[in-house]
């Protein structure tokens, strides 16, 4: 079956950083999608990767490894506004996006 | 803004009710989505339209009926619902149906079955 594992919950303080994992398990593979939502709020696009790599957006970073099926979110010089969900979601052989349960990140001072 | 809209941002409903949520986008955009956001667990596709078209239905129950008359909106009708439907109910949309197109959601309708 298909499948994407991330941890429910993570706390960091303001200031640090912090990495997001994210695995999966498709038929076939057409990218992987990352998320923010914060509480009561949509979702927002963050990054997309589809090459294995590191992609670098301001403070946030996006890494793939297609051959261990693995993803993480990076963010740096955390602010208290990070403080939300992340949604890690891949792309199937179909297109069709298996969703994770989302990372809760909670953001200390 | 998202510039994508849903009304109500709450609803509180009977099992008996009959209501309509409504979604609306501003982007021009062809392919339209709905989700069920469960608490603690992945958003579950519940319907996709393209150029107006349905083409997914992930057996969904008949008791949830979408519309889409145009492009730029989508309707969801609900009927006869049971407690375990109330969620939060996530309108998206994007350029085009499938490939490299992340979605546009909206803010959600916060539905509550009693």
């Amino acid at each position: 079956g298909q499948n994407i594992d991330q941890p429910t919950e993570m706390t960091a303080t303001e200031g640090a950083i912090v990495q997001i994992n994210c695995t999966y398990q498709t038929s076939g593979f057409n990218g992987l999608f990352w998320y923010q939502q914060h509480a009561g709020e949509a979702p927002t696009f963050l990054s997309y990767n589809v090459l294995d790599g590191l992609e670098e957006k301001g403070r946030f970073s996006s890494f793939l490894s297609r051959s261990k099926g693995y993803s993480y979110l990076l963010l740096k010089e955390l602010q208290m506004k990070d403080s939300a969900s992340y949604l890690c979601a891949a792309s199937d052989s179909n297109y069709q996006l298996i969703w994770g349960a989302g990372t809760k990140l909670i953001i200390k001072p | 803004e998202t510039g994508v809209t849903q009304t109500p941002r709450h609803l509180v409903m009977g099992m008996t009710n009959k209501k309509s949520l409504k979604c609306e986008q501003h982007l021009g955009h062809n392919a339209m989505y709905w989700y069920k956001q469960s608490a603690k667990k992945p958003l579950e596709l519940m319907f996709v339209y393209s150029l107006e078209e349905r083409v997914e239905n992930n057996s969904v129950p008949s008791r949830f009926s979408p519309e889409c008359p145009n492009s730029s909106h989508l309707f969801l009708h609900l009927h006869t619902l049971q407690p375990e439907d109330s969620a939060l109910y996530l309108c998206a949309s994007s350029p085009q149906g499938g490939e490299y197109s992340p979605l546009h959601f909206g803010n959600g309708t916060r539905l509550t079955v009693t």
